[in-house]
């Protein structure tokens, strides 16, 4: 069955150090998002991205985020500088259409900023 | 703006017994519904959803919504838990606004299945 998958599992970082979050999406999917979890508290939408482009980003979104699809099968998100509270569980997710279909969640990204 | 609200953040309940959560939305559009599965570190896996039609809804591991438009709910049930049920729940609508769309999630519920 086709799956999102999500690397790398765990990343720690030092605050103010980048990171990468990467993702490949499900192949046919058209529809990538980035959403992430505070430990302890709800699942909250980060960004959307359709065709090459931002469709919606969410006001936790800022400049310090960016997302990019460099190529034909991974979604990226940077982070530019960390924060402590960046300290979160990122999921990726991917769907074929808008609205009336599922999007399917890859297994998460844990990201701990020390 | 669109919202979730899950009332009960912690259920506990006995194996076998039976098992409501409870999900209530607000939106001034047609809404898409959805119920996703937290099991421990682990990803989040789709229960079930409610996008038309009948407003029953059978989800997998024997789960089953039910859409109330006067209501605005759209409350999780299972006649029978098993302890493998343990999980984190969450209520979710899906909002459409121009171009793009996003899950919007409530805060969870946390069911514990006691032997």
């Amino acid at each position: 069955e086709p799956e999102v998958t999500q690397t790398p599992s765990h990343q720690v970082t030092q605050m103010g150090q980048e990171v990468i979050l990467r993702c490949v999406p499900i192949s046919n999917h058209l529809y990538f998002y980035w959403y992430r979890q505070i430990l302890g508290q709800k699942v909250e939408f980060l960004v959307s991205f359709y065709n090459n482009e931002i469709s919606e980003k969410s006001e936790i979104f800022d400049d310090q985020f960016s997302v990019e699809r460099p190529d034909g099968s991974n979604f990226t998100l940077k982070i530019r500088s960390t924060k402590l509270e960046d300290s979160a569980m990122y999921f990726c997710a991917s769907s074929r259409e808008r609205g009336n279909t599922e999007a399917f969640f890859g297994q998460g990204t844990r990201l701990t900023v020390v | 703006a669109q919202s979730v609200t899950q009332l009960d953040s912690q259920v506990p309940v006995f194996e076998e017994a039976p098992v409501e959560l409870r999900c209530n939305y607000s939106s001034s559009v047609s809404v898409y519904l959805f119920w996703y599965v937290q099991y421990p570190n682990q990803g989040l896996q789709l229960l079930l959803k409610y996008l038309s039609g009948s407003t029953l809804v059978k989800g997998i591991n024997g789960f089953e919504a039910e859409f109330n438009k006067s209501q605005t709910s759209f409350h999780l049930r299972k006649p029978s838990v098993h302890i493998s049920d343990t999980a984190e729940y969450f209520c979710a609508v899906s909002v459409t606004q121009g171009g793009s769309e996003k899950l919007v999630f409530g805060k969870g519920t946390k069911l514990t299945v006691n032997p």
